[in-house]
C-alpha cells in the first residue's frame, strides 16, 4: 500500500517568509507526527496528533511553529517568519495507534536563506 | 526524562564481517518500547524493529538480530556476513508507553566496502 508522502520534497524560502509542509500519512492511521532532523540536533520531536485528541505540541520549539491535521488525515506543519536555524528536513510519521511502530515519509528539506 | 545513547559515531566493515550498534538507553517508566531505523543514502527511515520492555527474547531476522538486556538498558543491533547495502546511518529509539513519541539516539553511520 501506499507509504507517508510529503510535500514539497524542497523548499527554499527567504527568511522572514512563512511556509506550509504538507503530510499524507498511510490510510487508517490514527497517529501523526512531525519531526526534524538537523545537523546539529538529530532528530527532534515536534508535534503529535493522536485521533480527535488535542495534539501534544510540545516538541514546538517556538510559537513560529504550528500545525494542523484536517479530517484525522493530512497535516500541515506551518513555519512563520522562517529563520536560517529552520533549515532543516521536516519527517512526517504516522502509526496505526499510539506505542506502535512509526512509518516515515521521505521528509521535506527546508532551506531558508 | 528519556535518553538514548548511541556511542559509536561511525563504523566502517568490509564486506562479510559481522558487525554490532550498541545502543544504551534511560527511562523511568517500567514500560517503554525500544526500536531500531535505518536511514540509507536515499534519506528515508526505515522501520527495523519494535520491542516493548517486557519481551526480552533476542530477535532474529535473517541477517538482523538484537539482543536486549533490561539489566545494563542495552538494546543491541547486529548484522551477521555484512553486505554493502547494509552501508547506513541506524538510529535507535525510545518511547514511553502512552506517550509515543520517538526520543532518538544520534545515530550510527555504517559503512560497508566491498
Amino acid at each position: 500500500g501506499a507509504g507517508v508522502s510529503q510535500s514539497p520534497s524542497n523548499k527554499v524560502t527567504e527568511k522572514g517568509k512563512d511556509v506550509e509542509l504538507r503530510c499524507d500519512p498511510i490510510s487508517g492511521h490514527t497517529a501523526l507526527y512531525w519531526y526534524r532532523q538537523s545537523l546539529g540536533q538529530g532528530l527532534e520531536f515536534l508535534i503529535y496528533f493522536q485521533g480527535n485528541s488535542a495534539p501534544d505540541k510540545s516538541g514546538l520549539p517556538s510559537d513560529r511553529f504550528s500545525a494542523e491535521r484536517t479530517g484525522g488525515s493530512v497535516s500541515t506543519l506551518t513555519i512563520q517568519r522562517t529563520q536560517q536555524e529552520d533549515s532543516a528536513v521536516y519527517l512526517c510519521a504516522s502509526s496505526r495507534d499510539f506505542d506502535y511502530e512509526q512509518y516515515f515519509g521521505p521528509g521535506t528539506r527546508l532551506t531558508v536563506t | 526524562a528519556q535518553k538514548v545513547t548511541q556511542a559509536q559515531t561511525e563504523i566502517s566493515v568490509v564486506e562479510k564481517e559481522d558487525v554490532t550498534l550498541d545502543c544504551v538507553y534511560e527511562t523511568r517508566d517500567t514500560t517503554y518500547y525500544l526500536f531500531w531505523y535505518k536511514q540509507p543514502p536515499s534519506g528515508e527511515l526505515v522501520f527495523l524493529i519494535r520491542r516493548n520492555s517486557f519481551d526480552e527474547q533476542n530477535e532474529i531476522s535473517g541477517r538482523y538480530s538484537w539482543n536486549f538486556q533490561k539489566s545494563t538498558s542495552s538494546f543491541n543491533f547486529t548484522i551477521t556476513a555484512s553486505q554493502v547495502v547494509d552501508s547506513a546511518v541506524y538510529f535507535c529509539a525510545l518511547s514511553e508507553a502512552g506517550y509515543s513519541t520517538l526520543t532518538f539516539g544520534k545515530g550510527t553511520m555504517l559503512l560497508v566496502s566491498p
